[in-house]
Formats: C-alpha cells, structure tokens, sequence
C-alpha cells in the first residue's frame, strides 16, 4: 500500500524557515517523480515544485523560485520541501504527492499545515 | 503561469449528469493530453479521478468521464450520488510546469 506520510509543519513568523519531508513507502520512491502542492485556508490546489526520480532537476512555478527548494533522500525514501524568506501568504496545507507515468498525482499524503504569523 | 479556469460551482440531483469545464490555453490543456481531475472531499486529501484526459483509475465509478476539446476539458458525472459532493479541480502539464484549475464545488441536491 502507497503511503505518504508529511511532517514539519507548524507555527513560523514572518520572514522564518521550515523544512516540510515527505516519507514514503509502498513503492519504489527512487523511480518516480515527487512533487509538492499546496493548499490555502478555502482556497484551491497549488503546484509548488516537482522533482526528478534521480532529485537532479526541479521545477518551480516563478512565484516560487529563490524561496523554496525541493529535494529528495533516495536512501531514505523521503522528499523534503525547504521554505525560507516565510511569508503569510505561504500559510497553507502542503501536500506531498507521487508523480505518476502518466503525469498524474496517483497518491497523496495526509498534508501538514505550515502557519506564516507574527 | 495562469491557472486553469473552472466554474466555481455546479449542481444537481441525485441521478442526474453534470460536466465541469475546465479551459486553458494552447500552452497547457490545449498542448498535451495530459489533462487530470482530483476530487476532494471536506478536510481530506485529493483524489485522482480522472488522468490522461479520460483514463479511470481503479477504482474510480465509471460514473466519471473525461474529454477534451480544443483547450477546455471536461469532467462529467452521471447517475450523481450524495456521495459525489465534493469540490473537484483540474490539472494539466505546462511545458515543465505544472498548473490546476480554481476548483469548483459540485453540489448535490
């Protein structure tokens, strides 16, 4: 069974760092790609980065690039999200997901609530 | 990299159809056929429902159908059951990029 188990979210202030990780089992996490998205308090589903099975090349929507860096343990199954420069308009739920084949988000975790606030 | 317009909500009653709109532009719905839709219930993480603009995962009722033409796609609903109430987005390639739809909430009357 695919799981995806996110942790590290909590309060932050304003200006702060988190570092979001993703562990994973069920699968062969080294041979598909990973991807974050989040979620603002009643708002929609954001892309927020994607990486490569091997972790050598990552996406970023612009809006993103600079703050927040993507990166991947293949030794131990984990995907992590490193957020500096926090602001309150990044208070959301972050949501690790398996990239599929198929382009697709196939499974998703649980999500971890990061809070931006003074 | 803007986001994919959906109608921010839609209804119907128990047993009827509904189709959700989801448009794009040449760049993302209209260039790939890898056109998603995610249903997301209160509090819970999404669900895929529908990938490559009209495979069904296992497990998903073949209630839901997907289409494409030109840059919108489409999730339909037949035979809507209370359980269906949910908000559903949609999602598609960008070039390298990633982006979704706004949601929209589909009522169940």
């Amino acid at each position: 069974e695919v799981q995806l188990l996110e942790s590290g979210g909590g309060l932050v202030q304003p200006g702060g760092s988190l570092r979001l990780s993703c562990a994973a089992s069920g699968f062969t996490f080294s041979s598909y790609a990973m991807t974050w998205v989040r979620q603002a308090p009643g708002k929609g589903l954001e892309w927020v980065s994607s990486i490569s099975q091997s972790g050598g090349t990552t996406f970023y929507p612009d809006s993103m690039k600079g703050r927040f860096t993507i990166s991947r343990d293949n030794s131990k199954n984990t995907l992590y999200l490193q957020m500096n420069s926090l602001r309150a308009e990044d208070t959301a739920v972050y949501y690790c997901a398996k990239l599929s084949a198929s382009q697709c988000y196939d499974y998703w975790g649980q999500g971890t609530l990061v809070t931006v606030s003074s | 990299q803007s986001a994919l317009t959906q109608p921010p909500s839609a209804s119907g009653s128990p047993g009827q159809s509904v189709t959700i709109s989801c448009t794009g532009s040449s760049t993302d719905v209209g260039n790939y056929n890898y056109v998603s839709w995610y249903q997301q219930h209160p509090g819970k993480a999404p669900k895929l429902m529908i990938y490559e603009v009209n495979k069904r995962p296992s497990g998903v009722p073949d209630r839901f159908s997907g289409s494409k033409s030109g840059n919108t796609a489409s999730l339909s609903v037949s035979g809507l059951q209370a359980e269906d109430e949910a908000d559903y987005y949609c999602s598609s390639n960008a070039g390298s990029n990633r982006v979704f739809g706004g949601g929209t909430k589909l009522t169940v009357l």
